[in-house]
């Protein structure tokens, strides 16, 4: 069974902390996204990557970064957490050309405090 | 800069109705998706719409693809509690990526 699995499910951090949410698949997909779901604005898109070392903004990469040193891996980085950035984080990943959508990992629910 | 908007935000419906979601968004696409998710899951992918015209179904649920209107449709037929849930399209972008819209939250009562 295919599968993309986020390290924490739950996480609580205090603000101005540094904060790592991991990513892993094994489906040996190019592209990694991580999105974050508020509600009543869906899923917005942080950043992507399309290979080892490569990372492409989104629509919402301010306050954040991200790390892709192998393929199978894809980090979020929090450099300095605030109580705006309390979420819902979703990663997803697709082959190359996405035209069969993404699969997701079950999420990780950040509190910052 | 690709727009998706999704409605109705909320609806709640009786078991055995009709209705039908909409998902409009504002430049040339040609792959729409649409996922479900229920309530502290994750997103499970539904239907794949690569081309005008595409109609999918399974069970209770068709979507549709208007490319040339940039209008995707969830209809659910003879809605059963066990379709609550949130409905979220999703419309393909360049470089692979794709954009959400704000979901569909969906009640079905008895």
């Amino acid at each position: 069974d295919v599968k993309v699995t986020q390290s924490s499910r739950y996480l609580v951090k205090r603000t101005g902390e540094k904060v790592f949410l991991e990513c892993v698949q094994d489906m040996d997909h190019e592209n990694m996204f991580w999105y974050r779901q508020d509600p009543g604005l869906g899923l917005r898109l942080i950043y992507f990557s399309y290979d080892v070392k490569m990372k492409e903004k989104g629509d919402i990469p301010e306050g954040y970064s991200v790390s892709r040193e192998k393929k199978e891996r894809f980090s979020l980085i929090l450099e300095s957490a605030s109580t705006n950035q309390t979420s819902m984080y979703l990663c997803a990943s697709s082959v190359g050309t996405a035209f069969y959508g993404y699969t997701f990992g079950s999420g990780t629910r950040l509190t910052v405090v | 800069e690709l727009k998706v908007e999704q409605n109705p935000l909320f609806l709640s419906m009786q078991e055995g109705k009709n209705y039908t979601i909409y998902c409009n968004y504002s430049t040339t696409s040609d792959r729409l998706y649409w996922y479900r998710q229920d309530p502290g899951k994750s997103l499970e992918s539904l239907f794949v719409l690569l081309s005008n015209g595409a109609v999918k179904q399974e069970g209770r649920l068709m979507a549709s693809l208007d490319t040339k209107a940039r209008l995707s449709t969830l209809h659910i037929t003879a809605a059963v509690h066990d379709l609550s849930a949130t409905y979220f399209c999703a419309v393909g972008n360049n470089n692979n990526d794709m954009r959400f819209g704000a979901g569909t939250r969906l009640t079905v009562k008895p």
